[in-house]
């Protein structure tokens, strides 16, 4: 079946630097674009950025362009998420997801791992 | 930036029907996509192109789409629907996407 597994999260402190991983299983990877979303303690979800399923083409989100970099390993069925210059408003669980069948949706996420920024 | 636009919470009885809209202008022209997020868990796509169902969703579940407005049908709330609702869309360059701020469905 179907598995999104999201790792690196942890307390983090402001200005540092943190990479998330998201291993994937059960579908053919490097077939798939893929989504990182995230959502703030008791906020609402937040679109982040998207990558091409050959790593061709990518797009963020207005609030991490320049501060956050996507990528994926497609030898290890592996996502990621470069996260610099972290700030307290970067508090949150972050998710990754398949694209559906066009880039724009999500067609299966991860349970998510939590990120906390913080002195 | 691109906004869309949903109530914050919907209530209905077991049985009704609960209707969740979400407004956007871009709508008209960019497909319109629904997530059920229930609590301590991550979302699970339930509608896709305004209308679409995925495999697994149980029909009670519906979509639909008028000029600048797509609506969340659940016909026949039940008591395990009780969740936030997301929609979720692309603004006019389709370079973004965008995701309404959610609207909490309470079953009485």
């Amino acid at each position: 079946q179907v598995q999104l597994v999201e790792s690196g999260g942890g307390v983090v402190q402001p200005g540092r630097s943190l990479r998330l991983s998201c291993a994937a299983s059960g579908f053919t990877f490097r077939s798939f674009g893929m989504h990182w979303v995230r959502q703030a303690p008791g906020k609402g979800l937040e679109w982040l950025a998207v990558i091409w399923y050959d790593g061709s083409n990518k797009y963020y989100g207005d609030s991490v362009k320049g501060r956050f970099a996507i990528s994926r390993d497609n030898s290890k069925n592996t996502l990621y998420l470069q996260m610099n210059s972290l700030r307290a408003e970067d508090t949150a669980v972050y998710y990754c997801a398949i694209c559906g069948s066009s880039w724009n949706y999500f067609d299966f996420w991860g349970q998510g791992t939590l990120v906390t920024v913080s002195s | 930036s691109y906004e869309l636009t949903q109530p914050p919470s919907v209530s209905v009885s077991p049985g009704q029907t609960a209707r969740i809209t979400c407004s956007g202008d871009a709508l008209p022209k960019q497909f319109g996509y629904w997530y059920q997020q229930k609590a301590g868990q991550a979302p699970v796509l339930i509608i896709y192109k305004d209308s679409e169902r995925p495999s697994g969703i149980p029909e009670r579940f519906s979509g639909s789409s008028s000029g600048t407005t797509v609506t969340l049908t659940i016909s026949g709330v039940q008591v395990e629907d009780e969740a936030d609702y997301y929609c979720q869309s692309s603004d006019s360059s389709v370079t973004h996407v965008v995701f309404g701020g959610g609207t909490k469905l309470t079953v009485l």
